[in-house]
């Protein structure tokens, strides 16, 4: 089973900053994804990534996977408090449909 | 889209007592859903591969007669926590597969108290 470590574990910030999240594995994955969480509520998928140094951007967000397929990161550009949530990456551990979740990061953005 | 419904999202219970989560995909079929748990303030932990029609694939840890798992049909599977514990508590929350391949569809979680 791969073990996804995100950092920060958390992460508290102002309003209009930027921030960058980590998910770092010892393993390749085959992809990635990455879903933000709120409380009380399942995760909602937010992007895919397939191919090894691809960029994909959704608003003031921006996805990375690292060029040997191990690492990927989030970036988020001026902050919104609606942007507060439990940002996790996930992988599917090389079987079929089945996803293993990183660590997850909480992200708080202060008005 | 793909919609996960789960029922009940939040239940009480007492100690002792077994509870039945129900989780529907609503305008999909899905031969395989999932089962996951979430302790607060940490990620979320498959607990097992729930198979429509024959019998449920638990994660190393997890005990099959503390967590049954029916998949009785291609719309719905059933997690029943038999015998809870306090340490039961926790955030159940199942998914399936709609569409695109190793893309899951959540349900929004069952969130359990158990006294």
């Amino acid at each position: 089973t791969q073990l996804l470590e995100q950092s920060p574990q958390f992460l508290s910030i102002q309003e209009g900053e930027n921030l960058t999240v980590y998910c770092n594995s010892s393993s390749v994955f085959s992809s990635l994804q990455w879903y933000r969480q709120e409380p009380g509520e399942g995760p909602v998928l937010l992007v895919t990534v397939v191919t090894g140094g691809e960029v994909k951007k959704l608003k003031r967000l921006t996805f990375q996977f690292g060029d040997a397929r191990k690492d990927s990161s989030l970036h988020i550009t001026a902050a919104q408090p609606g942007d507060t949530g439990l940002y996790l990456c996930a992988s599917d551990s090389g079987g079929y449909q089945k996803v293993t979740f990183g660590t997850g990061t909480k992200l708080q953005v202060i008005p | 889209g793909a919609v996960v419904s789960q029922h009940p999202s939040w239940v009480i219970c007492k100690s002792g007592t077994s509870v039945k989560i129900e989780c529907r995909s609503l305008d999909f079929q899905a031969t395989t859903m999932f089962w996951y748990r979430q302790f607060p303030k940490q990620s979320l932990m498959l607990m097992a591969t729930s198979n429509e029609g024959s019998k449920a694939t638990y994660e190393q840890g997890v005990e099959k007669d503390k967590f049954l798992i029916n998949h009785a049909s291609l719309t719905l599977s059933t997690l029943t926590v038999t015998s809870a514990h306090p340490e039961d508590s926790s955030f159940y929350i199942c998914s399936a597969e709609a569409g695109r391949a190793n893309v899951l569809t959540f349900g929004a979680g069952s969130r359990l108290t158990v006294l």
